[in-house]
């Protein structure tokens, strides 16, 4: 069954630093996303992306974050400087245009920021 | 206003039995989709159950049916026969405007489901 993953599964980096999380979505799905869980709380949108440019974005998606999907395949997050408060579980999802609906999550990348 | 309310933080249920966790939604628009997933310990989000606001019937899937209520803006999680796996953190969340769009998933707080031998 195809299925998003993601990578990597853990990261560890120091504050300030630059971090980029890869996903490859399902490979005929149109809409991509990225969701992020901060450990124990809520499920929250940070991007979608759509046709080779972000179609909607949150609030928490400021000037440090950014996303790519640089070959057709990959779909990557990007966070420039990153801040004790980005330390979560960033999902990647994918979903087709016109489909019953249901949205597919990758396993997600927790990202911890020392 | 929040967008989509799980009031229980918390829930129990013993063994075999079955369980509702609840699940109310606000929106103004005539097109959504209601979900339900189950993020176990291990972190990844696994879907559940899929119900569309032009469905007339309510969604099943194996031991999971949801109970779908329009005028009362409820989406309640049913699952019958709890098993031991099923303790996790149950999400709902909805997807609002056309199908033919982007998807734009908004997610409850979530409730942590507990089964008891």
């Amino acid at each position: 069954e195809p299925e998003v993953t993601q990578t990597p599964s853990h990261q560890v980096t120091q504050m300030g630093q630059e971090v980029i999380l890869r996903c490859v979505p399902i490979s005929n799905h149109l809409y991509f996303y990225w969701y992020r869980q901060i450990l124990g709380q809520k499920v929250e949108f940070l991007v979608s992306f759509y046709n080779n440019e972000i179609s909607e974005k949150s609030e928490i998606f400021d000037d440090q974050f950014s996303v790519e999907r640089p070959d057709g395949s990959n779909f990557t997050l990007k966070i420039r400087s990153t801040k004790l408060e980005d330390s979560a579980m960033y999902f990647c999802a994918s979903s087709t245009q016109g489909s019953a609906g249901e949205l597919f999550f990758g396993e997600g990348s927790r990202l911890t920021v020392l | 206003a929040q967008k989509i309310t799980q009031t229980q933080p918390g829930m129990f249920v013993q063994e075999k039995e079955a369980v509702t966790l609840d699940c109310t939604y606000d929106t103004s628009d005539p097109s959504y989709g209601l979900f339900w997933y189950k993020q176990p310990s291990s972190g990844e989000m696994i879907f559940l159950i899929y119900q569309g606001s032009y469905d007339q019937q309510n969604a099943t899937e194996g031991r999971y049916s949801l109970n779908f209520q329009k005028a009362r803006k409820s989406a309640n999680l049913v699952i019958s026969a709890s098993q031991l796996g099923d303790s996790a953190m149950y999400f709902c969340a909805m997807r609002e405007g056309n199908a033919g769009g982007y998807q734009k998933v908004t997610f409850g707080t979530g409730t942590k489901l507990q089964v008891i031998p």
